[in-house]
């Protein structure tokens, strides 16, 4: 089937570690995002990728990283330089970045600092 | 700054009791407008998306409609299993391609 996956579902970091969620799709798209969803907020975007090789900061890049060396992977990585990474992570994919398209969703990784 | 506001934040209907959710927004201009569902601790599901005032979009017992400063999600006859949390969001013709979204409405239809 068709979508994005998202790896793990839930994760524990201990304090000063970095952690790197994965996220594949197989719908051929070229662009992909990040979003962080706390409660009582809206989603807020992280990073965003156009195309293979490049992306670009969003909302809320400090204390993350992300890497796009492949069109079907675009992963993730919770630095240890970011002072509140518990949330909950979407992934997600549109065919192109053109305003017109369409945004889909994984299913989501939980993070959790103990 | 493109801004979204959803009302009311949560919502609790009866099965059957027809009510609607807000969407009010701010934007430079307008490229679409977003409706998804989200269940707990699941990424958001696309429902809909409407382009230019005057646009309606069906499905099941949801009903969207857009105007030039809001949209509203009209939920006809609601069963448990509309339950969820809806979020509206926004593309603008200016900034980042990708979307502003609003806090969400959370919908309990109780049987």
């Amino acid at each position: 089937d068709g979508g994005i996956t998202q790896s793990p579902k839930y994760l524990f970091r201990k304090e000063g570690q970095n952690v790197t969620l994965s996220c594949e799709q197989n719908l051929n798209h070229d662009a992909m995002y990040w979003y962080r969803q706390d409660p009582g907020q809206g989603l807020r975007l992280i990073y965003y990728s156009q195309i293979v090789n490049d992306f670009q900061k969003g909302d809320i890049a400090e204390g993350y990283s992300v890497s796009r060396e492949k069109k079907e992977s675009f992963p993730l990585t919770v630095t240890s330089a970011q002072k509140n990474p518990t949330a909950f992570y979407l992934c997600a994919s549109s065919r192109t970045a053109l305003l017109g398209n369409t945004i889909y969703f994984g299913e989501g990784s939980w993070l959790t600092v103990v | 700054e493109d801004q979204v506001t959803q009302s009311p934040e949560a919502l609790r209907l009866q099965e059957g009791e027809s009510s609607s959710l807000n969407c009010s927004y701010t934007v430079s201009g307008l490229r679409g407008l977003f409706w998804y569902r989200q269940d707990p601790g699941k990424g958001p599901e696309f429902l809909f998306t409407l382009y230019s005032a005057g646009e309606e979009k069906e499905k099941e017992r949801l009903k969207a409609t857009l105007t030039k400063k809001e949209s509203f999600l009209h939920i006809t006859a609601p069963k448990p299993e509309d339950s969820a949390t809806y979020l509206c969001a926004v593309k603008a013709t200016s900034g980042y391609s990708t979307l502003t979204f609003g806090k969400g409405t959370m919908l309990l239809v109780s049987p």
